[in-house]
């Protein structure tokens, strides 16, 4: 079974610090990578996607890839309250019969003011 | 209207009702995915649709039957339901099967079964 894994925390960060979440898969044939924010009681909401090694930024996200380390994490700088949410890491990995989209569990971030 | 639209947002029903989710998608999308979601659990994946056709069903129980009449529309028959499947119901669509760029939710459907 392929899985996609995430510390489900809560993961506590003071206001304006930098929140770092993480994600560890293990097809090392996955080729793109996702991070979803979902609000209690809400939809998942795409906030993030890379498919290179490396960082990629968009505003106070921050993406990293690592596919040696089969690993890939969120950072969010000057963290706000309205950021407290679950966050989930997707991976799209091959499957037998074409690829698939695998969620892990989500980390659930609060930040404190 | 763009976007996944799911209705109806709120929905309670005695467990010997009958009732429907609909889901319509104005992406373009060609695979449409239900999942489940119970309070503070991950995702479940219920059903996938490629091209309308079904494609995979995750050991769902005969009482949750789906409907994909196209690409663009997919539904959820519900009928003799247990308590223990109120949950939040989610619609996703992605350009491709598999997500290669990712999925898109609707707003979901929360469901109470009394």
């Amino acid at each position: 079974q392929k899985e996609v894994e995430q510390n489900s925390g809560p993961l506590s960060v003071p206001e304006g610090a930098i929140a770092s979440l993480n994600c560890t898969y293990s097809d090392r044939g996955s080729q793109s990578f996702f991070w979803y924010r979902q609000y209690s009681g809400k939809s998942p909401e795409l906030i993030m996607f890379i498919y290179s090694n490396g960082d990629k930024e968009d505003g106070r996200f921050t993406a990293q890839l690592n596919k040696a380390s089969q690993y890939v994490s969120l950072l969010i700088r000057d963290s706000q309250p309205s950021d407290s949410a679950t966050y989930l890491c997707a991976v799209n990995e091959p499957q037998e019969y074409g690829n698939k989209l695998v969620f892990g569990a989500g980390t659930i971030l609060r930040v404190k003011s | 209207e763009t976007g996944v639209t799911q209705t109806p947002r709120h929905l309670v029903m005695g467990m010997t009702n009958k009732k429907s989710l609909k889901c319509e998608q104005h992406l373009g999308h060609n695979a449409m995915y239900w999942y489940k979601q119970s309070a503070k659990k991950p995702l479940e994946l219920m059903f996938v649709y490629n091209f309308k056709e079904q494609t995979e069903n995750n050991s769902v129980p005969s009482r949750f039957s789906p409907e994909c009449p196209n690409s663009s529309h997919l539904f959820l028959h519900l009928h003799t339901l247990q308590p223990e499947d109120s949950a939040l119901y989610l619609c996703a669509s992605s350009q491709e099967i598999g997500g290669y760029y990712g999925y898109t939710f609707g707003s979901g459907t929360r469901l109470t079964v009394v």
